[in-house]
């Protein structure tokens, strides 16, 4: 089975700290993804990559970066965490172009304080 | 733009019973993919089912059923003899056939199974 492991499960950070989100996939796939989940709102994508350093916006990449200098291996940043930034973060994983089946991290729950 | 709407916040239902989770969309194109994904307690998501806009027939994955209406853009999610291992949210997504490999979700639904 595919593993997307997200490096932390709860992360507590302060107003203006520079915050790393760390996600590896085990199966080669191409395509990786970055979301952000909120009560009420769903889920909304903030980035997304076909491969290695490529990288697209979503629809909410206000305040974040992201990274994937390996194709295991995608990065979220956020550059001066915000208290608006207090969400859980998922990230996901697909084979391929046609690939239409999304796997997914078990989330990080952030609090910015 | 693809929106996808799920106007339940909640539903409960019995265990053994059966529950329909409803899920409308809005797009221009004409194929596409839909999908209903489950969140447990362990935040992980789970794909449950999903359905390709050129196929009429309704998927099925065992005690789950969609009943795709393209015509009305509705896409909703039936769970027959009811678990309590259902109980989750549940999410309805679409992606376009082409182009993006963007999942759009709706703002999901809260299962609570009752024993």
């Amino acid at each position: 089975d595919v593993k997307v492991t997200q490096s932390s499960r709860y992360l507590v950070k302060r107003t203006g700290e520079k915050v790393f989100l760390e996600c590896v996939q085990d199966m080669d796939h191409e395509n990786m993804f970055w979301y952000r989940q909120d009560p009420g709102l769903g889920l909304r994508l903030i980035y997304f990559s076909y491969d290695v350093k490529m990288k697209e916006k979503g629809d909410i990449p206000e305040g974040y970066s992201v990274s994937r200098e390996k194709k295991e291996r995608f990065s979220l940043i956020l550059e001066s965490a915000s208290t608006n930034q207090t969400s859980m973060y998922l990230c996901a994983s697909s084979l391929g172009v046609w690939s239409e089946k999304l796997f997914f991290g078990s989330g990080t729950q952030l609090s910015v304080l | 733009a693809q929106t996808v709407t799920q106007s339940q916040p909640e539903m409960s239902v019995q265990e053994a019973e059966t529950v329909t989770l409803s899920c409308t969309y809005d797009t221009s194109e004409s194929d596409y993919y839909l999908f209903w994904y489950k969140q447990p307690p362990s935040r992980q998501m789970i794909l449950v089912i999903r359905q390709e806009a050129y196929k009429q027939q309704n998927a099925t994955e065992n005690r789950f059923s969609v009943n795709f209406q393209k015509a009305a853009k509705s896409f909703s999610l039936k769970i027959s003899d009811s678990q309590l291992g259902d109980a989750a949210m549940y999410f309805c997504a679409y992606r376009a056939q082409g182009g993006s490999e963007k999942l759009v979700f709706g703002k999901g639904t809260k299962l609570t199974v009752n024993p």
